[in-house]
């Protein structure tokens, strides 16, 4: 089945540091890229659709210059969470849309961003 | 808007129980696609199932089956002879096209099961 891949897996950053988050699609390409954030015990919201090529749309609430999505390529996007701050600790989530239609979504590992 | 509802946040059985988890969805879509997943402790989501909206028929897959009632507008999902390793996280999701394909997710069911 098609594999998506996050790197890193984890990371512990300190307060005020940038950190990046990429998201790969090894063996499909993607033109449609998610990305979720988890809090602890809670459900997968929606932060925002990365399209190849294109800017990022990004979901109500979500900060556009705090978490920086950029889609250079069909099998790589990165999320980029600027001057983290401990309230930005969560587990992130990339998921990549197989085909242009409704299809099932892969979905990545997960990286848990701590910050201290 | 889309909306899932799972109003089990936790179920604790013993071994060899079934457990059903309920799930119901609201959408104006005509066509759409519900989802379970499975989170287990390491975070990592595990697909479990597909099913449109034009396919009613429910289906079972080992121990685990799916009962699609669009009538009442429920995706629920049954473990039959529980083992401790479905304790997980479960989750039920929605889409569809006309929603960018975006997956809406219900609060989660967290199964435990005691040996």
């Amino acid at each position: 089945g098609a594999v998506v891949s996050q790197h890193p897996s984890r990371v512990i950053c300190k307060s005020g540091t940038s950190v990046k988050i990429e998201c790969r699609s090894l063996d499909f390409q993607a033109t449609t890229m998610f990305w979720y954030r988890q809090f602890p015990k809670q459900s997968l919201m929606l932060m925002a659709t990365s399209n190849e090529g294109s800017k990022a749309t990004y979901e109500q609430g979500v900060e556009k210059d705090k978490f920086l999505i950029n889609h250079a390529s069909l099998t790589l996007s990165t999320l980029t969470v600027t001057s983290a701050h401990p309230e930005d600790s969560s587990f992130y989530i990339c998921s990549a849309l197989l085909l242009a239609g409704v299809s099932e979504q892969y979905f990545g590992p997960g990286t848990r961003l701590t910050v201290t | 808007a889309q909306k899932v509802t799972q109003a089990q946040t936790e179920i604790s059985v013993v071994e060899k129980e079934d457990v059903t988890l309920d799930c119901v969805y609201e959408t104006r879509d005509t066509t759409y696609y519900l989802f379970w997943y499975k989170q287990p402790p390491s975070g990592e989501l595990v697909f479990l199932i597909r099913r449109n909206s034009f396919d009613e028929q429910n289906e079972i897959s080992g121990r685990y089956s799916w009962n699609f009632q669009k009538s009442t507008s429920s995706f629920n999902f049954t473990i039959t002879a529980s083992q401790v390793v479905d304790s997980a996280v479960y989750f039920c999701a929605l889409t569809s096209k006309a929603a960018g394909n975006k997956l809406t997710f219900g609060g989660g069911t967290r199964v435990l099961v005691k040996p």
